[in-house]
């Protein structure tokens, strides 16, 4: 079955706007992280948060491991916000192997 | 400093061509990957390498060979290369369960 599943597949919003993107994540996966994948293709880390809370600027993210879902807050959202917003978890085995979703595509209009 | 570089970033190159893909880390983490993310945006895992040794080989063909000298430099060359080969390629490193990710090398295989 599909190990790491994301909502929704995409997004627009206007500047200024919040929003939420989920994830969703197997009982095979743990240690959750998000990214972002900006216009010009870079991974970039937001945050690496196995369970509980972060925030960083207007960004936060929160997981329920116990639940197995992982939510990413954006909230004032401006232009640069656009890109692909992946999250990935470690698969079982403790290789380190990333196991990613397919991505929220967020598109920010001015 | 870049934290993990990659070069080239970009590659275009023919079919049948053999090509080198080169990353190099400072970070000084044990643990460096391959990712391969196609034309759907979907990221998979290709190798994982601890202190120079092979953990991870995900059934990627045997036309892909992942070399590593030392503990900061994980190249990969691809001998005869397909137009199926396009993508973009990415390096990363983790410390513990935490992954950084290069800036991706995007090849186009014509």
């Amino acid at each position: 079955g599909i190990q790491v599943e994301q909502s929704p597949p995409d997004l627009i919003l206007q500047e200024g706007a919040n929003s939420t993107l989920r994830c969703n994540f197997s009982d095979s996966v743990n240690n959750l992280q998000w990214f972002h994948q900006n216009p010009w293709g870079q991974l970039i880390n937001l945050f690496y948060i196995p369970s509980g809370t972060k925030q960083n600027g207007r960004l936060s993210a929160t997981t329920v491991a116990t639940e197995r879902y992982s939510l990413l807050y954006i909230s004032s959202s401006q232009t640069t916000d656009s890109g692909v917003y992946f999250c990935a978890g470690h698969g079982s085995g403790n290789t380190g192997k990333l196991i990613f979703g397919q991505g929220t595509t967020l598109q920010v209009k001015p | 400093d870049t934290a993990v570089s990659q070069t080239p970033k970009y590659l275009v190159t023919q079919m049948g061509n053999d090509k080198s893909i080169k990353c190099e880390q400072n970070l000084g983490h044990d643990t460096m990957y391959w990712y391969k993310q196609d034309s759907k945006k979907f990221l998979k895992i290709m190798f994982s390498y601890n202190n120079k040794e092979l953990i991870i080989n995900e059934t990627v063909p045997n036309r892909f060979s992942p070399k590593s000298p030392d503990k900061a430099h994980l190249n990969l060359h691809i001998n005869s290369l397909e137009l199926g080969d396009s993508a973009v390629y990415f390096c990363a490193t983790a410390r513990g369960a935490e992954a950084f990710f290069g800036q991706g090398t995007r090849l186009t295989v014509v």
